[in-house]
């Protein structure tokens, strides 16, 4: 099974910073990546898709970029709404595997 | 505009089955290109995906839980189900269903049921 590793785990930041999450797969999953967004109590969203295309409605200060095993989550200037859990997955694969998320606490 | 829902027992006893079944509104479970998923989250931990059904019954799951994992489709009743057996106290968890697109990944998700196995 392709094996996700995202880091880091928690992350502190505050209002306007670049943040910069990584998300690494134990082999080349084509670009078929997925980041979501979890505000506690809430389902996941999704924002980015096959590695770096922006779901619909996200802002543009989340961007994806990445390839083959290596992949990285950018929001360019953080905002009160952006303090959450952040999870990668992969699906590459018949099955899904998620990375262990990143909570983006405030500063 | 699709939307899920789940349904089912909030409490279970152990070495009991959990079933839950996933409404689909506002859409077709029979178009193809999607895989109806179920996902679980620990009390305050990640992710896990538990797997998923293509409309015409294919399944596919999660190793680590695939001796005790059906699902099944109802494509009249656009629902589909989950029924995980030999429930112990580490199946206690919010159950989410979603709709994976192959292309997108999980794009639509249910508001998530929680499940509390203990007697």
């Amino acid at each position: 099974d392709i094996q996700m590793t995202q880091s880091p785990s928690t992350l502190s930041a505050s209002v306007g910073d670049r943040v910069t999450i990584t998300c690494r797969a134990s082999q080349s999953i084509n670009n078929w990546l997925a980041w979501y967004q979890q505000i506690p109590g809430k389902a996941p969203k999704v924002l980015i898709y096959k590695a770096s295309t922006l779901e619909s409605g996200v802002p543009s200060r989340f961007s994806g970029s990445g390839s083959g095993t290596e992949f990285t989550l950018t929001i360019s200037s953080l905002q009160p709404d952006d303090f959450a859990t952040y999870y990668c997955q992969q699906y590459n694969s018949y099955s899904r595997t998620f990375g262990q998320g990143t909570k983006v606490e405030i500063k | 505009q699709v939307q899920l829902q789940e349904s089912g027992p909030g409490l279970i006893k152990p070495s009991q089955t959990l079933s839950l079944t996933c409404t689909v509104s506002g859409g077709s479970i029979s178009s193809g290109g999607y895989y109806w998923s179920w996902i679980r989250q620990h009390p305050g931990k990640g992710l896990e995906w538990i797997g998923y059904i293509y409309y015409s019954g294919s399944t596919y799951y999660n190793p680590s839980l695939k001796s005790r994992v059906t699902m099944s489709v109802d494509t009249s009743k656009i629902q589909f189900s989950l029924n995980l057996n030999s429930v112990t106290a580490a199946d206690t968890a919010m159950y989410y269903c979603a709709r994976d697109d192959i292309l997108t990944g999980a794009s639509i998700w249910g508001q998530g049921t929680l499940v509390t196995v203990s007697s």
